[in-house]
């Protein structure tokens, strides 16, 4: 059974400062993985996405992910917060047999500090 | 104009009342899904459609019905609306692929009262 487990609800970073988010997942078969970002009153924003071509994948607005399977872990990263960038973030895991269902992370919110 | 669309985008109704929330797209996608959002518990499956004549319970199917009128359109119902099904509700598609992205309509907020 597939499951993904986003390790802080909540985190606040300074702007100008790195911003790390937590994702670790569980899948029986080589998993698709991916990062959703929604702002506030806003719908989903799609911010990268693990294709398996490489292990470390460039999103949109400076974040990238690695994957790490011997981890089981695919964090999302940016070297400097931006304002902007305040939101909620959604870590998802999806098989690539079967049903291809998504599996939604709780979230973590994102605060970003003057 | 945006690929997949909901409507209404907020809808306020009573206890008791049955409530429709469509869902239209444009990308030309086989699969469609409805989740709700709830604080705190990221996004659940509702209900999924592979094609016209594939419709799937997802994970809290209970209280909600479907319907699959197109390729292009996907309507959730609440046939007797009650307020734990308060939410914000989203409509998305994908394609045929091993990659399965999914694309998000905007969302729709729902109050029952």
């Amino acid at each position: 059974a597939q499951s993904v487990t986003q390790l802080d609800s909540h985190v606040s970073v300074s702007e100008g400062t790195p911003v790390l988010l937590r994702c670790n997942y569980s899948s029986s078969y080589s998993p698709s993985l991916f990062w959703y970002v929604q702002h506030p009153n806003k719908g989903l924003q799609l911010l990268l996405k693990y294709t398996s071509a490489a292990t470390l994948v460039k999103g949109i607005n400076g974040f990238e992910a690695e994957f790490k399977k011997s981890e089981t872990s695919f964090h999302l990263t940016k070297p400097s917060a931006h304002m902007s960038d305040a939101a909620e973030y959604f870590c998802v895991v999806s098989d690539r047999v079967g049903t291809y269902k998504y599996i939604f992370g709780t979230g973590t919110r994102l605060k970003v500090l003057a | 104009d945006a690929d997949v669309t909901q409507t209404p985008r907020n809808r306020i109704t009573k206890t008791g009342k049955r409530i429709m929330l469509e869902c239209s797209q444009t990308k030309g996608h086989d699969r469609m899904y409805w989740y709700r959002q709830d604080p705190g518990l990221g996004l659940r499956l509702i209900y999924y459609s592979f094609d016209v004549k594939d419709i799937n319970k997802g994970e809290i199917s209970d209280g909600y019905s479907v319907s699959r009128q197109a390729q292009a359109k996907f309507s959730l119902s609440l046939e007797s609306a009650i307020p734990n099904q308060t939410a914000l509700y989203f409509c998305a598609t994908s394609d045929v692929g091993d990659l399965n992205e999914q694309f998000f309509g905007p969302g729709t907020r729902l109050t029952v009262l």
